[in-house]
């Protein structure tokens, strides 16, 4: 089934650690977001990608990284993580190419960072 | 750029009444009007979306309205079931966004009461 897949689910990691969050998405989509949630409130748009090749930062500064070597991936990574990553991410796809088309979210890894 | 303002931030109705809920946006190039809907844990999902082009648009239980000459678009829920209960996003789209991404509001939560 199309759809986008996000793993892990729940992350427990310790301060100063890398850790990669995956998100991979079926449905042949060009662009990809990531936002930032704490649950239930606002979304926070962090970084998205109209293609391979392509990464741009988005609203909320972040100390993350992304990158996009493949249509359908689009990893994004702490190089060393903080009590104050802790949180839940989401990532989205759209079929972009300037089209209002809407977003299809996977279901968000929820990150806690001890 | 664009800002998207939503009220209220909680609603409470009893069931089977109706629930509003009214977004306002600042860019008048803004084009494409999505509603999310997130359950507790859940990932959000796209309930109805209106384009500039339509001043109202229906599915069932739900409908969104738009006013552009005002920029504002509104989410009606008529007889409401407890599993209406949820936060609701509402977003803008529109060419001059910032890299043509959408632009959420903070979001209101919805309660039923049985």
């Amino acid at each position: 089934e199309a759809d986008i897949y996000q793993t892990p689910r729940y992350l427990v990691i310790g301060t100063g650690k890398k850790i990669t969050l995956e998100c991979s998405q079926t449905m042949g989509h060009d662009k990809m977001y990531w936002y930032q949630q704490d649950p239930g409130m606002e979304l926070h748009l962090i970084h998205y990608s109209y293609g391979v090749n392509s990464t741009e930062k988005g609203d909320l500064s972040s100390e993350s990284t992304v990158s996009r070597i493949r249509t359908e991936h689009f990893p994004l990574t702490l190089e060393s993580a903080r009590p104050s990553h802790t949180s839940q991410y989401l990532c989205a796809s759209s079929e972009g190419g300037g089209r209002n088309s809407p977003l299809h979210f996977g279901n968000g890894t929820r990150l806690t960072v001890t | 750029g664009e800002n998207v303002e939503q009220h209220p931030s909680t609603l409470s109705v009893q069931e089977g009444d109706s629930a509003v809920i009214k977004c306002t946006y600042s860019d008048s190039a803004s084009n494409y009007f999505p509603w999310y809907k997130q359950e507790l844990g859940k990932r959000p999902q796209l309930i109805i979306d209106i384009r500039s082009n339509v001043g109202e648009k229906k599915d069932q239980r739900i409908a969104v309205t738009l006013n552009k000459t005002a920029k504002h678009f509104s989410l009606h829920i008529t007889e409401t079931q407890p599993e209406d209960s949820a936060v609701y996003f509402c977003a803008s789209w529109g060419p001059y966004n910032y890299g043509q991404n959408f632009v959420f509001g903070p979001g209101t939560r919805l309660s039923v009461l049985p």
